[in-house]
């Protein structure tokens, strides 16, 4: 069982709502990650999160969000998104960053729908 | 691109076989990492193998690594109709610190 927990695990947004997937992990780590991922593809690094501070953006589309509450806690805020972003969202979280070799995490996804 | 290219995309085999996947990447890396993904669900860490490592184990799995090919390599030793999934590389550029990259996949289909 993975310690990152996602929520919702299934979302379905029409083009004009806002809505938010969130992201929590109680084991102590200080870097948490965004990828997207679609269908027989491989997930793709959308934020990556340093010690509470956005520290990678992929050149991600504003109507994407992301906020790190504190660092248990990371949500991504939706807005206005389009159909082909229609996707499975991974959440993530390592000790540190990846470069020190440390291990990610992954939740077990939010499915988005975009209609 | 960084990504790192696997192959065999797709690779069935019997119960009871070996099944090796490659992993290819373009520049000087920190680390690699494995990872298997069930459909549909989150991606599961397999082992990590730095890049002063050559050859890393645990359990039925066994990684290799070489750094003047720019290649790795999983063995999954005595397959089980449980190993069928996506099986993906994860590259930590030493230009792009911080940012583990994944390559296309390996689908393996373990036949009971």
């Amino acid at each position: 069982d993975t310690e990152v927990t996602q929520t919702p695990k299934h979302l379905v947004m029409g083009m004009t709502n806002k809505k938010s997937l969130k992201c929590e992990q109680h084991m102590g780590h200080r870097a948490m990650y965004w990828y997207k991922q679609k269908a027989k593809k491989p997930p793709e690094l959308m934020f990556v999160y340093s010690y509470e501070k956005l520290s990678i953006n992929e050149s991600v589309p504003s109507r994407f969000s992301p906020e790190c509450p504190n660092s248990s806690l990371l949500n991504l805020h939706l807005h206005a998104l389009q159909p082909e972003d229609s996707a499975l969202y991974l959440c993530a979280s390592s000790r540190a960053g990846t470069e020190l070799g440390n291990t990610i995490y992954f939740g077990e996804g939010s499915w988005l729908t975009v209609v | 691109s960084q990504q790192g290219e696997e192959d065999p995309q797709a690779l069935s085999i019997q119960e009871g076989e070996n099944a090796t996947m490659n992993c290819s990447y373009k520049t000087s890396i920190n680390n690699l990492q494995w990872y298997r993904q069930n459909s549909g669900r989150g991606l599961v860490h397999l082992i990590l193998i730095r890049s002063n490592e050559r050859e890393k184990h645990s359990g039925r799995l066994r990684v290799t690594l070489d750094t003047s090919k720019k290649s790795s390599s999983l063995l999954i030793t005595a397959s089980r109709a449980a190993d069928t999934a996506s099986y993906f590389c994860a590259t930590d550029y030493n230009t792009n610190a911080g940012k583990s990259t994944f390559g296309d996949g390996t689908t393996l289909t373990v036949k009971p």
